[in-house]
């Protein structure tokens, strides 16, 4: 079974510029989470959604910031208009259910550099 | 509201040397505990889990017991390969929602 997939790997941007980050969670799962890794602040976790439904987007930065499940197997990350402070590793990871117990998939990551 | 705190790395060992990397939490009620790992240019992926007090969670060698009385979720590892080295995660799922709150992460290098 394919795990999540996050696309593109890769991504180098200019200021300004929009950005969309894709990812398609495994099949069968009910929750989506997106998250951002950089060195000075770790991992955060940005927004998350069940079924398709967002829950908490408090960990949004700003209104630069914006994300979408329009159905159980694809969601976006957008970023319009982008900065370089943004420029970190955007992780997509997936969840069977919402038990608390339960482990999250996560996505290879896409490496954002805005310049 | 409910955190992990995890030691700071770098962590430096030889290899088959002893590991611990600590680990402890504050959090309301019985959250479920996990340990993630990431290796060079990957995502974290799970690396084992307790969901109850004095649980063992253990995978490849590693080890963790959930202590309720000092809230803490030690990793272990009696002999360690240059194939650990990658940064380790401690985190906590909590009664209320799904998410998972992580810790900071700590980065292991194992010397040959």
């Amino acid at each position: 079974d394919a795990g999540v997939i996050q696309s593109p790997r890769h991504e180098v941007t200019e200021m300004g510029q929009e950005v969309t980050l894709r990812c398609k969670p495994i099949s069968g799962h009910n929750s989506l989470f997106w998250y951002r890794q950089t060195m000075m602040r770790g991992l955060e976790l940005l927004i998350y959604f069940n079924n398709n439904v967002p829950i908490d987007d408090s960990g949004m930065p700003e209104d630069r910031f914006s994300a979408k499940m329009p159905n159980a197997s694809f969601s976006t990350l957008k970023i319009q208009p982008s900065e370089p402070r943004d420029s970190a590793v955007y992780f997509c990871a997936s969840s069977p259910s919402t038990l608390a117990q339960e482990t999250q998939y996560f996505g290879p990551g896409t490496r954002l550099l805005v310049l | 509201g409910d955190s992990v705190t995890q030691m700071e790395g770098p962590v430096t060992l030889s290899e088959e040397a002893f590991l611990t990397i600590n680990c402890t939490y504050t959090a309301t009620g019985y959250p479920s505990l996990f340990w993630y790992v990431q290796y060079p240019g990957e995502g974290l992926q799970l690396l084992l889990k307790a969901t109850k007090a004095d649980d063992k969670g253990s995978n490849k060698g590693f080890e963790a017991t959930y202590r309720k009385e000092t809230t803490s979720f030690h990793l272990e590892k009696g002999s360690v390969q240059v194939s650990d080295s990658a940064v380790y995660f401690c985190a906590l799922s909590g009664n209320r929602d799904d998410k998972i709150i992580f810790g900071k992460g700590t980065r292991l290098h194992i010397l040959p």
